[in-house]
C-alpha cells in the first residue's frame, strides 16, 4: 500500500486565489510526521510546512496552511492569495518516527499552475 | 551558513561508466539521505547514513549502488556499471545529530544522464 497518496496530478488556479492540494497518508504508527515540498522548474526541494501528529493546532507558515484531519489520515496543503511563482510541483511526505526510521516517503506529487 | 551542497549538478556518463555523486552535508549536521526520483515521480529513499556507518540502506539497489559517508570530507553515492535505467535525479538531505527526527535539508540535486 501506499503511504502517500496525492490523487491530482495537476491543479489549476487563479491568481490571489486559494487552493487546496490533497494528501492521504497511511501508517499504523502513532508517532509521525507530515511535511510539504516545493520543486519549482529549477529542480530543488523547497521545504514549506511541517505537523506532528501529536499536535493539535493545523501548522502555518505565511500564506501555506496544513488541514490536518488525523482521523481521516489527511494533510491537505493551502495556499492563500495564490501567486504566479507559485507554479511548480508539490511534494507531501511522511515520516514514521515510532518505528526509527527516519527516511521520508513522498507522494507523486501535484503541478500547480498559476494563470494570471 | 552554506546549505547542503551536491556535485556535480549534472553528470553525463556512457553505459557501463562509473557514477560518483558527492553530498557535503550542511554545517553541523552528521545525518545524510540520499534519495532518488526518476523522471515524473516522487522522491524515493535509498539510504540513510551517519559519519561512518549506514544505518539504513533498506531503499538500495542489491548491486552497482555502494553508499559511504567518511569521517572526513562528504558523502558518496557510487554508481557502477551503470544503465539507463539509472538515469535520474539524485537529491541528498542533512537533519542535525541530536534531533534526526527534525526536518531535513535538501541539496539542489544531481541530475544524472546516462547515454
Amino acid at each position: 500500500a501506499q503511504k502517500i497518496t496525492q490523487t491530482q496530478p495537476g491543479m489549476f488556479v487563479q491568481e490571489k486565489e486559494a487552493v487546496t492540494l490533497d494528501c492521504t497518508y497511511d501508517t499504523s504508527d502513532q508517532s509521525y510526521g507530515l511535511f510539504w515540498y516545493k520543486q519549482p522548474s529549477s529542480g530543488e526541494m523547497i521545504f514549506l510546512i511541517y505537523q506532528g501528529s501529536y499536535d493539535e493546532q493545523n501548522a502555518t507558515e505565511g500564506r501555506y496552511s496544513l488541514n490536518f484531519q488525523k482521523a481521516r489520515k489527511s494533510a491537505n496543503l493551502v495556499i492563500s492569495a495564490s501567486q504566479l511563482g507559485d507554479s511548480a510541483m508539490y511534494f507531501c511526505a511522511m515520516r514514521e518516527t515510532q518505528t526509527g526510521a527516519n527516511n521520508l516517503f513522498f507522494g507523486t506529487g501535484t503541478r500547480l499552475t498559476v494563470i494570471p | 551558513n552554506a546549505g547542503v551542497m551536491q556535485n556535480p549538478r549534472h553528470l553525463v556518463r556512457r553505459r557501463g561508466q562509473e557514477a560518483r555523486l558527492r553530498c557535503s552535508p550542511m554545517k553541523g549536521h552528521s545525518h545524510v539521505y540520499w534519495y532518488r526520483q526518476l523522471p515524473e515521480e516522487g522522491l524515493k529513499f535509498m539510504v540513510y547514513l551517519q559519519k561512518e556507518n549506514i544505518i539504513d540502506e533498506s531503499g538500495m539497489p542489491k548491486e552497482r549502488f555502494s553508499a559511504e559517508f567518511p569521517k572526513e570530507g562528504p558523502s558518496i553515492l557510487r554508481i557502477q556499471q551503470v544503465v539507463r535505467g539509472d538515469s535520474a535525479a539524485y537529491f541528498c538531505a542533512s537533519s542535525p545529530p541530536n534531533s534526526p527526527e527534525s526536518e531535513q535539508f535538501f541539496g539542489p540535486g544531481t541530475r544524472l544522464t546516462v547515454l
